[in-house]
């Protein structure tokens, strides 16, 4: 089975630094983009940004690129989404998302369960 | 960057109606376009790719149309089980964006 298995909820503090994680089986991680997306409370999808974990390469949304950081570990299966200085404004729910067909840009057909993040002083 | 815009924000509607949601593009998207189910506390779920092909196990009464611009998710039969926000999200040049939502409500 095909799935995204995303790290447990965090808990931190204006300008503390994180970074989440999500780890993929069941297929072959290296060949699908992995992306990330957040949901704050009560709203829609934002697309953050996504990595090629053979690449490495990555995009980002203008919204979040110089905040934030999209990585992976081929060798892990694992892809991360990390901040330096979290803002109370980063609290939310974070999905990582497969992109369908290898190496080429796809919709998201496997999703994580999602990691909340919650940052607060 | 595409902007995209759904409409409307809040559906209500009985079992058994059919429903139609809007989402448009900023700019022409040929049809990379997708739509996703997400229910309460789950992450979302894929239903329809290339804005009018459904993904394997969506059940046919979910029907995906449009093409450069506008593209539309109807739901033919609705069922208490479609009781969801559904969001679309175009996939033509990155970035990738989704529509602001619209939840779908049983009256």
């Amino acid at each position: 089975e095909m799935q995204l298995l995303q790290s447990g909820p965090e808990v931190r503090k204006p300008g503390d630094s994180l970074k989440i994680s999500c780890k993929g089986s069941g297929f072959t991680f290296s060949d699908h983009w992995i992306g990330w997306v957040r949901q704050m409370p009560g709203k829609g999808l934002e697309w953050i940004g996504i990595v090629f974990p053979a690449g490495p390469l990555a995009k980002y949304s203008p919204s979040f690129q110089g905040h934030v950081t999209v990585s992976a570990d081929e060798s892990l299966s694992t892809a991360y989404l990390e901040w330096n200085s979290l803002k109370a404004s980063d609290s939310g729910t974070y999905y990582c998302a497969r992109e369908a067909v290898p190496r080429t840009a796809s919709p998201m057909d496997v999703w994580g369960q999602g990691t909340t993040v919650t940052v607060s002083s | 960057d595409i902007q995209m815009t759904q409409s409307p924000s809040t559906l209500s509607a009985s079992v058994g109606d059919r429903v139609t949601i809007t989402c448009r593009a900023s700019r022409r998207i040929p049809n990379y376009l997708a739509w996703y189910q997400q229910k309460p506390g789950k992450a979302p779920k894929l239903l329809i790719y290339e804005a009018s092909t459904l993904e394997t196990g969506v059940p046919s009464r979910f029907i995906g149309g449009g093409s450069g611009t506008e593209f539309t998710l109807t739901i033919d039969t609705l069922e208490p089980d479609d009781v969801a926000t559904y969001h679309c999200q175009h996939y033509h040049s990155y970035p990738w964006s989704f529509g602001q939502g619209t939840k779908v409500e049983i009256k």
